[in-house]
């Protein structure tokens, strides 16, 4: 089975400049997630969708930052402007909810470096 | 709100020895907690998942032990490899919002 699939790997941009992440959740989860690594503040939770919906997006830090989730199968995470101050590791997730709280599954993440 | 604290947060130890990771977390309130491990430059890999409801999981060699009502869990890891070295997260599930807050993490290395 194919994992979580996010792109790119590594963006590289200037100050002020539009970035879009991509993320391609597991087929047949219906949660997914949209985490930031940075080294001051470890992992945290920006915003997350069940059913293609957005249930909780309190993590987003700024309104610079906004995710869509058109379908099943693909999410958005961009930022308008870019800041240097946003330079991490971008990681998607997803899981599947059954009887039982199922594992999330993550991506390989995409690093941002805002010059 | 959760906050998770994970210790220690380095440790070195050589191959061989049986090891000892400790989580806690403020919020008992949790559905299940998860233990991924983190190589560099790349993802996380989901471990072990606990259900709240119980209070251990085994997969090979790893062993993750939960105690809700004290707010600790452990992963004991036995015999441990060169390729066990990585970071080890903890991140428990406060259901009611279904996130995950994760500890900063400890940082394992194994000597040959």
């Amino acid at each position: 089975d194919a994992g979580v699939i996010q792109s790119p790997r590594h963006e590289v941009t200037e100050m002020g400049q539009e970035v879009t992440l991509r993320c391609k959740p597991i087929s047949g989860h219906d949660y997914l997630f949209w985490y930031r690594q940075t080294m001051m503040r470890g992992l945290e939770l920006l915003i997350y969708f069940n059913n293609n919906v957005p249930i909780d997006d309190s993590g987003m830090p700024e309104d610079r930052f906004s995710a869509k989730m058109p379908n099943a199968s693909f999410s958005t995470l961009k930022i308008q402007p870019s800041e240097p101050r946003d330079s991490a590791v971008y990681f998607c997730a997803s899981s599947f909810t059954g009887q039982q709280h199922q594992p999330q599954h993550f991506g390989d993440g995409t690093r941002l470096s805002i010059l | 709100k959760q906050e998770v604290t994970q210790i220690p947060a380095a440790l070195s130890v050589p191959e061989g020895e049986n090891l000892v990771l400790n989580c806690s977390f403020t919020d008992s309130a949790i559905y299940n907690l998860q233990w991924f491990r983190q190589d560099p430059g790349k993802g996380l890999t989901s471990l072990l998942l606990i259900q709240s409801s119980q209070r251990e999981q085994t997969s090979g060699r790893l062993n993750a032990s939960l105690d809700k009502s004290s707010g600790r869990s452990t992963l004991y890891i036995a015999a441990s490899q060169p390729g066990d070295s990585a970071t080890y997260l903890c991140a428990p599930d406060s259901g009611s919002a279904r996130q995950l807050t994760f500890g900063s993490g400890t940082q394992l290395t194994v000597l040959p």
